[in-house]
């Protein structure tokens, strides 16, 4: 069965330092999400790619958090610096494109920064 | 503006007994409605959906959720519940044609046995 791919799992880091965060969707999946899971709350929303194109990323903190899907394949999620309040779990998540479809997730990447 | 609201933190069941975990929701237009469920240090894993038709859905190990339009809720249920089902549960919506799931702040289901 398909999956989204991520890495690492897990990843600490001090604060200021940059870290860097890679997801491969499900092959054909044109839509691929990043989300960031506080924990004890539910998912919300950082960058929504449709192939390319960032069509979502009005919760994106563009000051320190950067997001790219160069060839519409894989993406990378980059924080920089990156801040105590940053430790969460980041998920990457792709979809078929159409607005009825659901969202396949992948493990996700823990982040802890001290 | 859309949102999601799930009223309970936590569901407590004995094992057998049926179980519902209860998700309302807020959405301009026709809502597309989604169950996740989440295992610790995991990602969501989808359960069901409901797009159009009958209002009630089937998804998977065992659970169902009804669509209420007028009550706009989209309970889930199970006929009964295992040990296993324990796990945070996750109700989302997304109803515009971009795709932005909202999701709810999760509800963890305890299932003794």
């Amino acid at each position: 069965e398909a999956e989204v791919a991520q890495s690492p799992r897990y990843k600490i880091t001090e604060k200021s330092q940059a870290v860097a965060f890679w997801c491969d969707p499900i092959s054909g999946h044109a839509t691929l999400y990043w989300y960031r899971q506080i924990l004890g709350q539910g998912p919300e929303l950082l960058v929504q790619f449709q192939d390319e194109s960032v069509v979502d990323d009005s919760q994106l903190p563009k000051d320190r958090f950067s997001a790219e899907r160069l060839k519409g394949v894989d993406s990378t999620l980059k924080i920089q610096p990156a801040e105590l309040g940053d430790s969460a779990m980041y998920l990457c998540a792709s979809s078929g494109g159409h607005s009825n479809t659901e969202a396949f997730f992948g493990q996700g990447t823990r982040l802890t920064v001290v | 503006a859309q949102s999601v609201a799930q009223p309970e933190d936590q569901v407590n069941v004995a094992e057998g007994n049926p179980l519902t975990v209860k998700c309302t929701y807020s959405v301009s237009g026709n809502p597309y409605l989604f169950w996740y469920v989440q295992y610790p240090n995991r990602g969501l894993q989808f359960l069901l959906k409901y797009i159009t038709g009958d209002n009630l859905v089937k998804g998977s190990y065992g659970f169902e959720a009804e669509f209420n339009k007028s009550q706009t809720s989209f309970h889930l249920k199970k006929p009964s519940a295992l040990v296993s089902d324990s796990a945070l549960y996750f109700c989302a919506v997304r109803g515009s044609t971009l795709g932005r799931l909202y999701f709810g702040r999760g509800t963890q289901l305890t299932v003794w046995p």
